[in-house]
């Protein structure tokens, strides 16, 4: 069963304009961790947040904030003023007691000038 | 200093032959990892090593087998590729497989079977 939903496959917006990555989760375990990672154009993965079950606190890194929610089983991602420098492939993760990091399938963000 | 390097970047081959790929990471892990990226982005984790023990082997083919000589590098060997074979592979690390650390990814290489 997939244990990370994006639904949003492809997002495209003009700069400055602010972007919302959905990120739904499934698990059973108590005990879990959540992440986001970026894969710009040039391929590499880059990690952003890690988020822990039992720390519902939202965080704010300059123009990036994540907003984790338990009760609806969501971590989104808001872009806010989005530059053409945020294109790129936005994946959420899970990890939970199988200790596999397993993806969701992933948003393209493209920010147009 | 690059923390997780793998090599070779881009490597094309035909169909039938046999490739590796390596990696080595300099970050004092314990724990290394193979995933596959498909052509839809979709990334999917193949193994996983702990201080050169083998803890997660998914249902992958038994062509794909990775080598551990140590905990700094993890490398995989793949026989007969198919065709299916072509994506992108990621070679990444983290502290400790129970640690819920994040992991470290190399920059990835691209296979193309032809």
């Amino acid at each position: 069963a997939q244990k990370v939903t994006q639904a949003q496959t492809e997002i495209s917006v003009v700069e400055k304009e602010d972007v919302t990555l959905d990120c739904v989760y499934e698990t059973r375990d108590t005990t879990y961790y959540l992440f986001w990672y970026k894969q710009p154009p040039s391929g590499e993965l880059v990690f952003l947040i890690r988020r822990n079950s039992f720390d519902e606190q939202n965080e704010i890194s300059g123009r990036y904030s994540w907003n984790f929610q338990k009760s609806t089983s969501s971590f989104n991602f808001t872009i806010t003023a989005s530059q053409v420098v945020d294109s790129a492939v936005y994946f959420c993760a899970l990890k939970d007691n199988d200790y596999k990091l397993s993806f969701g399938a992933g948003t393209t963000v493209t920010v147009r000038a | 200093d690059t923390a997780v390097s793998q090599t070779p970047k881009y490597l094309v081959t035909q169909m039938g032959n046999d490739k590796s790929i390596k990696c080595e990471q300099n970050l004092g892990h314990d724990t290394m990892y193979w995933y596959k990226q498909d052509s839809k982005k979709f990334l999917k984790i193949m193994f996983s090593y702990n201080n050169k023990e083998l803890i997660i082997n998914e249902t992958v083919p038994n062509r794909f087998s990775p080598k551990s000589p140590d905990k700094a590098h993890l490398n995989l060997h793949i026989n007969s590729l198919e065709l299916g074979d072509s994506a992108v592979y990621f070679c990444a690390s983290s502290q400790d497989v129970r640690d819920n650390s994040p992991l470290h990814f190399g920059n990835g290489t691209r296979l193309t079977v032809t």
